[in-house]
């Protein structure tokens, strides 16, 4: 079981709300991804971070917003929630053993954000 | 493009028998092959990866294979279980980036009844 934690699990909030999805590993990774992803489709990254003070966006455009102020917490934010952002949200870290890009994801639990 | 494409969508089985999924890729270039097994409601959690020179890889009861030339991979399920029963994601990762970047399939829905 991977040491890496999202809350909350659900979240159902109304139009026009500013919401924050926390995420946390303990095991020291430096990277750090946020997913995005539809039932049934597949996952997309829409931001990862390579350590503390580095944030890039992803492929997926989103408007969300991320900070990495801590190597063991990066936590995903909305200024403005609307129905076209529900969706799942998974957070994942990986390790960089120096085996050529072999670094192993650990996914959290992920929060299902419903926006009303 | 660089894609992913996963078969079947779906599959249903009994408990005890045996399957395989497949996993067909166009990215390029090609660093590793990762298969993923991701339980409803929950993050996706890595079964097995393979580079380019791995044509196979086990975990437990599950059995990876790669072919790097015709860019497809498989992965066989002995002896199944209900706790099987789950999406399994193909990840493929390409060289291009310090990131490496992921590129994931829609995986394959299965099913394992009693």
């Amino acid at each position: 079981e991977a040491d890496i934690y999202q809350t909350p699990r659900y979240l159902v909030i109304g139009t026009g709300k500013k919401i924050t999805l926390e995420c946390s590993q303990t095991m020291g990774h430096d990277k750090m991804y946020w997913y995005q992803q539809d039932p049934g489709m597949e996952l997309h990254l829409i931001h990862y971070s390579y350590g503390v003070n580095s944030t890039e966006k992803g492929d997926l455009s989103s408007e969300s917003t991320v900070s990495r102020i801590r190597t063991e917490h990066f936590p995903l934010t909305l200024e403005s929630a609307r129905p076209s952002h529900t969706s799942q949200y998974l957070c994942a870290s990986s390790d960089d053993p120096g085996q050529g890009g072999r670094d192993t994801q650990y996914f959290g639990p992920g929060t299902r954000l419903t926006v009303l | 493009k660089n894609q992913v494409e996963q078969s079947p969508q779906s599959l249903i089985i009994l408990e005890g028998k045996n399957c395989t999924l497949q996993c067909n890729y166009t990215v390029s270039p090609f660093s590793n092959l990762r298969w993923y097994k991701q339980d409803t409601g929950r993050g996706p959690v890595s079964l097995t990866i393979m580079t380019f020179s791995e044509n196979t890889k086990s975990n437990g009861r599950y059995t990876a294979t790669l072919d790097a030339d015709t860019k497809q991979s498989s992965l066989h399920i002995t002896a199944s279980q209900l706790s099987d029963s789950a999406s399994y994601i193909c990840v493929v990762s390409d060289r291009g980036s310090t990131l490496g970047r992921l590129y994931f399939g829609r995986g394959t829905q299965l099913t394992v009844w009693p």
